[in-house]
């Protein structure tokens, strides 16, 4: 079975400061992982995903995420946060064991960045 | 440019009464998905859909109904049966990269 946490509901940052959203999984086989930024009353935007190869993955914006599979994480991070990065951030995870193709989203976390 | 889109933006619906939201996609995605999103709740999966002409139950099915007709479509109708349709609807597709699109979204409020 597959699942994804993200501990934090809210996590707040200044402007300029470097930010993280935390992601943790839990998976048979080898983890596919994905993150996705959503602004209000908007549909989900695919910023990066990990499938295979390098630990470190770069994506849209700026951001980054680090798969570290001893820790079971995949947090996403951006060196210098800005006040447009304010949204609800999902992260995701498919289980390449088990044969489901379907990813499981974890609840969200809301970034407020403060001017 | 090529993407989803979803129709209306927002819609109301009367007790008892049925509505259909469309999704539409011209990625030439194989698999299609329809989500509801609650406040603090995240996503739940209604429906999925890999080939035309076939589709299966998601978590939270019961009260909804959907068609695959057409590789470019998944309309979902929320009928009477379900209780609480008020949700944000949110449809995705995706194809060999395994990662999602999603379109914009439709705001269901019961009136």
């Amino acid at each position: 079975a597959q699942s994804v946490a993200q501990p934090e509901d809210q996590v707040n940052v200044a402007e300029g400061n470097p930010l993280t959203v935390k992601c943790t999984y839990s998976v048979s086989g080898n983890p596919y992982l994905f993150w996705y930024v959503q602004y209000p009353n908007r549909g989900l935007q695919f910023l990066l995903k990990y499938i295979t190869g390098d630990n470190l993955v770069k994506g849209s914006y700026g951001f980054e995420a680090e798969f570290n599979k001893s820790q079971t994480s995949f947090h996403l991070k951006k060196p210098s946060a800005l006040v447009s990065d304010s949204a609800l951030y999902f992260c995701a995870v498919r289980d390449t064991a088990g044969g489901s193709y379907i990813p499981t989203f974890g609840r969200g976390t809301s970034l407020i960045v403060h001017p | 440019d090529g993407g989803i889109t979803q129709s209306p933006k927002y819609l109301f619906r009367k007790e008892g009464q049925n509505v259909t939201l469309s999704c539409e996609q011209n990625l030439n995605h194989d698999a299609m998905y329809w989500y509801r999103q609650d406040p603090g709740q995240g996503l739940r999966l209604i429906y999925y859909s890999q080939i035309v002409n076939d589709f299966q139950k998601g978590d939270i099915a019961e009260g909804y109904s959907v068609s695959r007709e057409k590789k470019e479509s998944f309309p979902l109708t929320v009928t009477s049966a379900q209780k609480n349709p008020t949700a944000f609807y949110l449809c995705a597709s995706s194809g060999q990269d395994y990662g999602y699109t999603f379109g914009s979204g439709t705001r269901l409020t019961v009136v």
